[in-house]
């Protein structure tokens, strides 16, 4: 049973580092074809796919957010890490990370989400 | 970059209706589209891959198809349960853009 589960700050300043961190269970990312990916949805609008890592530490970022994330993994501890930097508030999201099946793309287990606000 | 575009942005229907939304992209991405139910608060759950096969678990009153450019889900039968919003993905190994979401409401 795969299972997924976001974790990090409710509330980060304009400027700073957000960091979140995806714990799962079920699958392991040292197993070929594997992936995890982080998508975000502002209040009210739509998904957009931020970052994805798989199995081989192979990484992609959305064109438009590459210059401020990072995606890294710690394969032992089941878990994988995303960082944005120099926060706004147009940032202001539920951040979910997904598993990604067989190296495709797309997301077929998903957490629950966080919800981060950005705010002085 | 591909651009994902939904129509129509919001869907009025009653129980037992057939249901069509559209998912056009940018440019051809043959076959690798994905598509997804949100309801409120809640994170999206995977339905279909590979433009048209449903995943283990989803009812068969859903269906999906095209390929290039232009794709279709259909709802044969709309439940109450379906009521939602949903999102295409084009998805492949290195990206993954979505649609801005088709609400299905209640007539």
């Amino acid at each position: 049973q795969i299972t997924l589960k976001e974790s990090g700050p409710t509330l980060v300043k304009p400027t700073q580092t957000l960091t979140l961190t995806c714990t799962f269970s079920g699958f392991s990312l040292s197993v070929s074809g594997v992936g995890v990916g982080w998508i975000r949805q502002p209040p009210g609008k739509a998904l957009e796919w931020l970052a994805h890592i798989y199995w081989d530490d192979d990484r992609r970022y959305s064109p438009s957010l590459k210059s401020r994330l990072t995606i890294t993994k710690d394969t032992p501890k089941n878990q994988v890490v995303l960082t944005v930097t120099n926060t706004d508030p147009v940032d202001t999201a539920t951040y979910y990370c997904a598993h990604i099946r067989a190296a495709a793309g797309f997301f077929d287990f998903w957490g629950q989400g966080t919800l981060v606000t950005v705010s002085s | 970059d591909i651009q994902m575009t939904q129509s129509p942005s919001t869907l009025s229907a009653s129980i037992g209706d057939r249901v069509t939304i559209t998912c056009r992209a940018s440019q051809t991405i043959n076959s690798w589209l994905a598509w997804y139910q949100q309801k409120p608060g809640k994170a999206p759950k995977f339905l279909i891959y590979r433009a048209s096969r449903l995943e283990s678990g989803v009812p068969s009153r859903f269906n999906g198809s095209g390929s290039g450019t232009e794709f279709t889900l259909t709802i044969s039968s709309l439940q109450p349960d379906d009521f939602a919003t949903y999102y295409c993905q084009h998805y492949n190994s290195y990206s993954g853009t979505f649609g801005q979401g088709t609400k299905v409401e209640i007539k």
